[in-house]
């Protein structure tokens, strides 16, 4: 089945830092979709992508959804203590409702 | 709104209890949909409903059967527990209509199977 390789698979960042990850796949997706997930909680949407090209903010946020449609990338920037989690991306193809989700970024504060 | 509920938030059974998950969600949503969460893992599709009536294996359905009770209301159901089935298990819904294929998150139950 379809897979999405997400890298990289944890990060350290200091306050103020800017971050990147992303997210890439063998299949074309019609949807990108980023998530943050708290420790014992559901994850949070994030971001929605649905054209490639697509450049979408949402505060410190900023998510692209690449060119060849089989990628997808996540910034954030001046990150905050806050900003401690897993983020997932997700695609969707181009029929059906399903989600595929990438193994996810764990991103931790430096000590 | 309350968006996404599930219950219960914990729980402990033995190998080869049954129990049923439930979910419901209050956004008027077609789709619903089950998973669950391993550590250190990202999230697998165990059923989904695309709408009211209906329902689809996900990829990993062995040992699960669900029902769509109404348009509101998803249950996952584990006949016979198994220590392989402990888990995060994430109900979420989405419109599924149009450009809308987001998919809201409910709490997740704990559940460990010993």
């Amino acid at each position: 089945g379809q897979q999405l390789n997400q890298s990289p698979q944890s990060m350290f960042i200091q306050e103020g830092e800017d971050v990147s990850m992303n997210c890439t796949s063998s299949s074309i997706f019609n949807t990108w979709l980023w998530y943050k997930q708290d420790p014992g909680e559901g994850p949070v949407l994030l971001i929605a992508l649905y054209k490639a090209g697509e450049l979408t903010s949402n505060g410190r946020l900023t998510a692209q959804f690449g060119i060849t449609r089989k990628d997808s990338f996540l910034n954030i920037s001046a990150s905050i203590p806050s900003d401690v989690g897993i983020y997932f991306c997700a695609g969707r193809p181009a029929a059906g409702n399903k989600l595929t989700f990438g193994g996810g970024t764990r991103v931790l504060v430096k000590p | 709104n309350a968006g996404v509920t599930q219950t219960p938030k914990f729980q402990v059974l033995k190998t080869g209890q049954s129990m049923t998950l439930q979910c419901a969600q209050d956004m008027n949503h077609n789709s619903m949909y089950w998973y669950r969460q391993d550590p250190g893992m990202g999230l697998r599709l165990i059923y989904y409903s695309a709408s009211e009536g209906t329902t689809d294996k996900g990829e990993v359905p062995n040992g699960y059967n669900v029902s769509r009770l109404n348009k509101r209301e998803f249950s996952l159901r584990l006949e016979s527990a198994a220590p392989s089935q402990t888990s995060v298990y994430f109900c979420a819904s989405s419109d599924g209509t149009g450009n809308s294929y987001e998919q809201y998150f409910g709490p997740g139950t704990r559940l460990t199977v010993t």
